[in-house]
């Protein structure tokens, strides 16, 4: 499976875009990225996900390198609210869907 | 829907003690899954299922038990706790490809002593 690589920690001021990077070198063709977060005590969210294009939803935005190498995460407009730990994931390439998940980068909105 | 619903929020076990995580979705997930937490650390998968009667082992099975006897239901057993199995357990839910965004639990918080 391969591996995620990010930074520990991040600040960020509110109301200003927080990016978020993750280098995965050793991707392979068929594995997505998956961004999920997960605030003091609850469960992971589930954020986007993306094979090789950028997508957009309504909570972030996803640019994903040409050559998968590496993807960041983009909250627009980041609100005390996203004070999280961001996990970057590379999904495995089996079919049975199951994410591991590292440490994760904590992400800390300033007011 | 209720989404991913694990009970107990809270439990406290004295080492030797066995006990049932429970999980339940209402979402018709054939995907769902076990995760545990220890303290300032990511997730690591216990078990999985993906359907009804098939379980298989993640990353950290050892000392658990899991069942899948129905598409809503995928309980955790613990049978003779020990303080290593201390930690904040998650149970997750996804659809049928696997491929897919995992739904989560509020979590259960375990302690051994």
């Amino acid at each position: 499976d391969a591996k995620t690589t990010q930074p520990p920690s991040m600040d960020c001021a509110e109301g200003r875009a927080a990016n978020l990077p993750c280098n995965h070198s050793t991707i392979s063709g068929n594995e997505y990225v998956y961004w999920y977060r997960q605030i003091h005590s609850q469960g992971p969210q589930y954020i986007i996900h993306g094979l090789k294009n950028n997508e957009t939803n309504e909570m972030a935005s996803l640019i994903i390198t040409e050559d998968r190498k590496s993807s960041t995460l983009i909250l627009p407009h980041a609100t005390l609210r996203d004070t999280a730990v961001y996990y970057c994931i590379v999904a495995p390439s089996s079919n049975t869907g199951k994410l591991i998940f590292g440490q994760g980068t904590t992400l800390q909105v300033k007011p | 829907n209720a989404g991913v619903t694990q009970t107990p929020k809270f439990r406290i076990l004295k080492i030797g003690q066995s006990m049932t995580l429970q999980c339940t979705q209402d979402m018709n997930h054939n995907y769902m899954y076990w995760y545990r937490q220890d303290p300032g650390m990511g997730l690591k998968l216990i078990y999985y299922s993906v359907g009804a009667g098939i379980t298989d082992k993640g990353e950290v099975p050892n000392g658990y038990n899991v069942s899948r006897s129905t598409t809503e239901d995928f309980p955790l057993r613990l049978e003779l706790a020990a303080p290593s199995q201390t930690s904040v357990y998650f149970c997750a839910s996804s659809l049928s490809t696997g491929n897919e965004k995992l739904f989560f639990g509020s979590g259960t918080q375990l302690s051994v002593l």
